[in-house]
């Protein structure tokens, strides 16, 4: 069953303590993306990797960051997480042709992170 | 930049009611249109899509046009069913600035009553 996996779906940690959210798709998807989804703000784009090695900010990127190491993994690494950060993340992957997306995209399930 | 803006929620309709959610754009060049559709406790699915003007995208008895002249992409059901209650996310993609990023509206929440 082609899907995009992210664990852990719920997560509540402290202040400063580093945390991974993990990502992974097996349909080959050249693109990945991290979304975050706040009340009223619809989602927003954090990181986005076009293949592997190649990774790009995307519309709110400050305290995150990613690595494309393997097509098919794109973790959501949080050095110094803040209360900011609560939030609902949500990862998708989909393939790329020339003038674009040549897929739709396809999302996880979400994971709800709570940071006190 | 390009942008979308949707309708606000919550709407709430009874069972077998017409629904239009509206959202218009703001983009320059030939983005694609999107509808997509989050039910509760999972990820987004793509729901419809228009990859040009005046294209109709439809599914699921969903339907939405792609109007360059009014820079809008509403949605529209004719009957809808309680298990259509969902939030609804209206995005684009292309056009000048933005080829590989989808852009969402701050999303429409829809809840249908038997």
């Amino acid at each position: 069953e082609a899907q995009v996996t992210q664990n852990p779906r719920y997560l509540i940690t402290v202040t400063g303590k580093k945390l991974t959210v993990t990502c992974s798709q097996n349909m080959n998807h050249e693109y990945m993306s991290w979304y975050r989804q706040d009340p009223g703000l619809g989602l927003r784009q954090i990181y986005y990797s076009m293949n592997v090695e190649v990774t790009d900010k995307g519309d709110v990127p400050e305290g995150y960051k990613v690595s494309r190491k393997e097509k098919r993994n794109f973790p959501l690494i949080l050095e110094s997480p803040s209360p900011n950060q609560t939030s609902l993340y949500f990862c998708a992957s989909g393939g790329v042709g020339i003038y674009g997306y040549n897929s739709p995209l396809h999302f996880g399930n979400g994971t709800r992170l709570t940071v006190t | 930049g390009n942008s979308v803006t949707q309708m606000e929620g919550p709407v709430t309709l009874s069972e077998e009611a017409f629904l239009t959610i509206n959202c218009t754009y703001t983009a320059t060049g030939y983005p694609s249109l999107f509808w997509y559709v989050q039910y509760p406790g999972e990820g987004l699915q793509l729901l419809l899509k228009a990859t040009k003007a005046d294209d109709k995208g439809s599914n699921k008895g969903f339907e939405a046009t792609y109007r360059k002249e009014t820079t809008s992409f509403h949605l529209e059901k004719g009957s809808v069913q309680v298990s259509d209650s969902a939030v609804y996310f209206c995005a684009l993609s292309g056009g000048a600035d933005s080829s590989y990023k989808l852009i969402f509206g701050s999303g429409t929440r829809l809840l249908v009553r038997p």
